[in-house]
């Protein structure tokens, strides 16, 4: 069935640095979704891209969809403590409402 | 706001006890998820609801049963508690069409003796 893969799985940083993580198909994804998950919470919708190229940001984080529709990246610019948590790319399967969920990123950042 | 709620934040069974895990969401969503999430496996789907007393099986559904008799009510069942169902279970929701946003519930950190 369809796959989404994260990489990485895990990435330590320091505060200031910046941050990116993948996520990529061997087939044609009809949207991304992007969800973050704070240590101890649950996942929470961040964002979703639909089209080809699309390139969206918010305040820090930049999020693009590639031009074949087969990956996708969030980036983060100089990361602070409160973006510590594990990221979770999702695409849409079939028309019953699922989503596929990568493995997520998890991303600790040093003070 | 959309809220989903989930009837306990931890839960301790003993094995071979059965379990009831309840969610509910007040938005009025047709879809229904539950998923668990064990370190570096992510979140896999056991088992969603369509409509009212409609279910399909997600990636592990084995171990597992689910009910849902009302639309804003979503039950994970556990016939038969064993210590490898020891995990964080989340319940979820969503309106109609892949492309909708999932919302979350807090989440049940279950532990089986």
């Amino acid at each position: 069935g369809q796959q989404v893969m994260q990489i990485p799985q895990y990435q330590h940083v320091q505060e200031g640095e910046d941050f990116t993580t993948y996520c990529n198909s061997s087939t044609t994804l009809s949207n991304i979704q992007w969800y973050k998950q704070r240590p101890g919470g649950h996942p929470v919708f961040l964002i979703q891209l639909v089209k080809s190229g699309e390139v969206k940001k918010q305040k820090r984080l930049t999020f693009q969809f590639g031009e074949a529709k087969k990956n996708s990246s969030l980036h983060i610019t100089a990361t602070q403590t409160t973006d510590v948590g594990t990221y979770f790319c999702a695409t849409g399967s079939g028309n019953t409402g699922k989503l596929i969920f990568g493995q997520g990123t998890t991303l600790q950042v040093k003070p | 706001d959309v809220k989903v709620t989930q009837s306990s934040r931890y839960l301790v069974k003993r094995t071979g006890e059965k379990v009831f895990l309840e969610c509910v969401q007040d938005m009025d969503h047709e879809n229904m998820f539950w998923y668990r999430q064990d370190p570096g496996l992510g979140l896999r789907l056991i088992y969603f609801s369509y409509d009212v007393k409609m279910k399909e099986k997600g990636d592990i559904p084995e171990g597992y049963s689910v009910s849902r008799e009302k639309k804003e009510r979503f039950s994970l069942i556990l016939e038969s508690a064993s210590t490898n169902q020891t995990s964080m279970y989340l319940c979820a929701s969503s309106s109609w069409g892949n492309t909708d946003t999932q919302y979350f519930g807090p989440g049940t950190r279950l532990t089986v003796l």
